[in-house]
């Protein structure tokens, strides 16, 4: 089983929908909990981190359940520029892993008029 | 402040053939990383280095060399490279962190996009 795993899509969805990213990891004691994304070609980049409580970053929403050891992301109102590859991010053990980090391998996002 | 840069973008070696890849930072970042990314594996981390003159195995290590005699810089090197290493190269840099906080985000370079023949 691969430590942390995400649906590949591709989602293709119309602008101004509404799309949800599920990512689940296999480690228990894992820390902390990211999405960064990652534009075609380039370096990914910090989405948002995930917090316990779930949080929320304007159009974006991110939750976590430890039980189910379960992350999502909510995109609401898509845009043109959201398209992109968005990948789910783990940190295994918290701050004995000298902030290493494992990537799920990500979910593309494609958002057309 | 530029960030994180790496040199060269682009490179195409022969099977056998040596490089280094160079990383820096200007962010005064401990924690270094490199990663190779492949079509469908995600990213994964090669070496690493929580400091200037350390250095640490990642998830896949054999085949690459890394050194970090200065703290803003982190060289992976390929002393016999091999098709299997055709891939694109992150480097990545990292603060520990606030105390109380767990969550150190990572800057990225813009890759270096390697090719063995």
């Amino acid at each position: 089983r691969k430590e942390v795993e995400q649906d590949p899509g591709p989602f293709n969805v119309p602008e101004g929908a509404t799309v949800a990213f599920n990512c689940t990891y296999s480690n228990s004691a894992s820390q902390s909990f990211f999405w960064y994304r990652q534009d075609c070609r380039k370096e990914p980049k910090l989405l948002m981190s995930v917090y316990s409580s779930g949080n929320e970053d304007g159009r974006f929403t991110a939750q976590l359940n430890r039980a189910s050891q379960y992350i999502s992301l909510l995109i609401r109102d898509s845009k043109l520029s959201d398209s992109a590859t968005y990948l789910c991010v783990v940190n295994p053990a918290g701050g004995t892993s000298y902030g290493k980090l494992t990537f799920g391998q990500g979910t593309i996002l494609t958002v057309h008029p | 402040n530029a960030g994180v840069t790496q040199t060269p973008k682009f490179r195409v070696l022969k099977t056998g053939q040596s490089m280094t890849l160079l990383c820096a930072q200007d962010m005064n970042h401990e924690y270094m990383y490199w990663y190779r990314q492949d079509p469908g594996m995600g990213l994964r981390l090669i070496h690493y280095s929580v400091g200037e003159g350390t250095t640490a195995k990642g998830e896949v290590p054999d085949g690459y060399n890394v050194s970090r005699l200065k703290k803003q810089n982190f060289l992976l090197g390929l002393e016999s490279a091999a098709p299997s290493q055709t891939s694109v190269y992150f480097c990545a840099s990292s603060s520990p962190g606030l105390a109380g906080t767990r969550y150190n985000e990572q800057f990225f370079g813009p890759g270096t996009r390697l090719t063995v023949l």
